[in-house]
């Protein structure tokens, strides 16, 4: 069964402190992984997609990376803005249909 | 970039009563439209999948009945809840993606509290 598991649920930081969330998956065939970020009350923002092992992208203090089993997210010297929901999902050869899994709560404290 | 619209960002109604939540591709045709569901603290619970001019697929456990989704047109698509209950308050998201580009947008939410 197609799976997707992020960790850790959630992530407590001082401003500044890097780390890294993570994100693995079982599927049949992936055809792409994507990130997200979602505040309160409000709709997924997309981030990155990532499409084959070894990839990567930035974008300011993020980059996200992929491998055949896991995708992980970084985030270089936090600022208190950066807080949000971090989601995951896959895309699989054999659904048009993304699978989430159930994000990582990140928190940056001043 | 893609841009969808999603409206009403909040609405509440009382029990019995319909309501119906629009989702709008500003910038792109939305071949394929998804509907979800989120619960306070969980990740998002795919409803339905809708492809223009075609009857919705709903996901298990979903009523057809209840949620009634149209995708008349590749720019819009809408989710009408009927006869709402307590029970149906939620956060409602949708997502449109045209396949020939690959990509998905997210709207930005409604809140329906039903009272």
């Amino acid at each position: 069964e197609d799976q997707v598991t992020q960790s850790p649920e959630a992530l407590r930081l001082q401003e500044g402190e890097s780390s890294s969330l993570n994100c693995s998956y079982t599927v049949s065939g992936l055809r792409g992984l994507f990130w997200y970020r979602q505040d309160p009350g409000k709709g997924p923002e997309f981030l990155f997609t990532l499409y084959s092992a070894g990839e990567e992208k930035e974008k300011e203090r993020l980059k996200a990376t992929l491998t055949k089993k896991e995708s992980f997210l970084h985030i270089t010297a936090p600022k208190p803005e950066d807080s949000a929901t971090y989601l995951c999902a896959v895309r699989t050869d054999s659904n048009y249909q993304l699978i989430w899994g159930a994000g990582t709560k990140l928190i940056i404290k001043p | 970039g893609a841009v969808v619209s999603q409206h009403p960002s909040r609405v509440i109604c009382k029990s019995g009563t319909s309501v119906k939540i629009e989702c709008r591709s500003l910038d792109f045709q939305a071949t394929t439209m998804f509907w979800y569901r989120q619960f306070p603290k969980q990740s998002l619970m795919l409803m339905a999948t809708s492809n223009e001019g075609s009857k919705a697929t709903y996901e298990q456990g979903v009523e057809k009945d209840k949620f009634l989704i149209n995708h008349a047109s590749l720019t819009l698509s809408t989710l009408t809840v009927t006869s709402a209950h307590p029970e149906d308050s939620s956060f409602y998201i949708c997502s449109a993606s045209e396949r020939r580009v690959g990509g998905y947008t997210f709207g930005s939410g409604t809140r329906l509290t039903v009272v």
